[in-house]
């Protein structure tokens, strides 16, 4: 079975703190997303990667950054978080070509 | 308007009843048809899959495609309490990475 496994299922930070969300897969997949999700706006991505060290942005990069530096890990960073940023986020990754993506459980991140 | 637009219910039926989810969207270069289920406090996964126009049946599932409407379904047989989930449909174009979510349909089935 595929897994996907983020760092925390819940995370309350301060405004202006650097948050780093983790997100580990142990599927060998080459790729892997960022999404965030709120209420009657469904799923969004944030930032996609497609390879170590590369990356995409998605349709909603502000505010966050990634890194990739190992094949089975994929941070999100929120360099100064901030209250708008208070969300569900969400890892998934998967396989060039394949259309299905493998979700995590999410990281609920509040942010006051 | 939105790519795709998905009515967010919520949806309550008693158990037993036909469900169907609909999706409908505007761009007509979308190929892949997704619909996940998401239960509360967890991530999404794949339930059904389809390629363009057409059926597919998975045990009490069944995702229809009518492309010269832009319009796909879910349909739930015989629902059941463990049913009772948020279904986000999802669209892919060919050769592309991204997908684009509706906004999810709250499903409560009443046992």
């Amino acid at each position: 079975d595929v897994k996907v496994t983020q760092s925390s299922r819940y995370l309350v930070k301060r405004t202006g703190e650097k948050v780093f969300l983790e997100c580990v897969q142990d599927m060998d997949h080459e790729n892997m997303f960022w999404y965030r999700q709120d209420p009657g706006l469904g799923l969004r991505l944030i930032y996609f990667s497609y390879d170590v060290k590369m990356k995409e942005k998605g349709d909603i990069p502000e505010g966050y950054s990634v890194s990739r530096e190992k094949k089975e890990r994929f941070s999100l960073i929120l360099e100064s978080a901030s209250t708008n940023q208070t969300s569900m986020y969400l890892c998934a990754s998967g396989i060039p070509s394949v259309y299905e993506q493998y979700f995590g459980p999410g990281t609920r991140l509040t942010v006051t | 308007q939105k790519e795709v637009e998905q009515d967010p219910g919520p949806l309550s039926v008693p158990e037993g009843a036909i469900v169907s989810l609909n999706c409908t969207y505007s761009n007509s270069a979308f190929q892949y048809f997704m619909w996940y289920r998401q239960y509360s406090r967890k991530g999404p996964e794949l339930l059904m899959y389809t390629y363009s126009s057409g059926n597919k049946e998975d045990g009490r599932f069944t995702a229809q495609v009518d492309k010269s409407s832009k319009y796909i379904s879910l349909f739930i047989r015989d629902s059941q309490p463990s049913d009772s989930a948020t279904y986000l449909c999802a669209m892919q174009t060919s050769g592309t990475y991204k997908y684009i979510f509706g906004t999810g349909t709250r499903l409560k089935v009443l046992a």
